[in-house]
């Protein structure tokens, strides 16, 4: 157990539509990032909040946005999903302090775009 | 694209030691090595991560070698809960892009 919480577990939409994860993070910790990870592969970093403000993004279009609340929970938002965009999304949360941070991550959100 | 490279798979006995190995030949030197573990249907957890000395924790060890270009992670024990996908990833600048490749799949068998 990590102490974080994302929900739901499961979705499924359809292509077009858009979508809202949420992440509760860790008691203490001030960072959150989202991750994507694909079938059968690794995941991928999306971006990172810090201050309820985005401080790093991977390679990802514009559609995919966030948000982080004064209490460091964070959202994920997906617009004008494709059926690229099926995959489990993980959110991660640590304490921002330089190149040593762990990452305690959830156990994720199942989207599936039909 | 990930800065590491390791076997596929890898299997083990139980209550022996598991080595698992990674090259990050492209590493920089104020880059650390981590290393996270993923059981079936949930998130990766966190297991251990260095700069340029040896660690040690109550889950694990990793040595690093004395150019930083590979690492081995070390499970003292291995049990059958020790199964899982295993990733050895360099982070990448000041924020948390953690370059994950497709990891080693560890299986501990009896």
């Amino acid at each position: 157990e990590t102490g974080v919480t994302q929900s739901p577990t499961h979705l499924i939409k359809t292509r077009g539509q858009q979508v809202t994860l949420r992440c509760s993070s860790q008691s203490g910790h001030n960072t959150v990032s989202w991750y994507q990870q694909a079938l059968g592969q690794g995941p991928q970093f999306i971006f990172q909040y810090y201050r309820e403000e985005e401080n790093g993004r991977g390679n990802f279009p514009p559609r995919f946005s966030g948000l982080q609340f004064p209490n460091y929970s964070s959202e994920l938002n997906v617009n004008a999903l494709e059926l690229d965009d099926s995959a489990l999304y993980l959110c991660a949360s640590s304490l921002y302090g330089g190149r040593g941070e762990k990452l305690f991550f959830g156990s994720g959100t199942q989207l599936s775009v039909l | 694209d990930a800065k590491t490279t390791q076997p596929p798979s890898m299997d083990c006995a139980e209550g022996r030691a598991a080595n698992l190995p990674c090259n990050h030949s492209t590493i920089s030197g104020n880059e650390y090595v981590y290393w996270y573990r993923q059981i079936h249907s949930q998130g990766p957890q966190y297991i251990i991560h260095g700069l340029k000395n040896n660690e040690t924790n109550e889950m694990a060890s990793l040595i690093i070698t004395e150019d930083r270009k590979s690492s081995t992670l070390i499970l003292p024990h291995a049990t059958l809960r020790d199964t899982a996908v295993y990733y050895c990833i360099v982070r990448v600048g000041l924020n948390n892009d953690m370059r994950f490749g497709a990891g080693t799949r560890l299986t501990v068998k009896p």
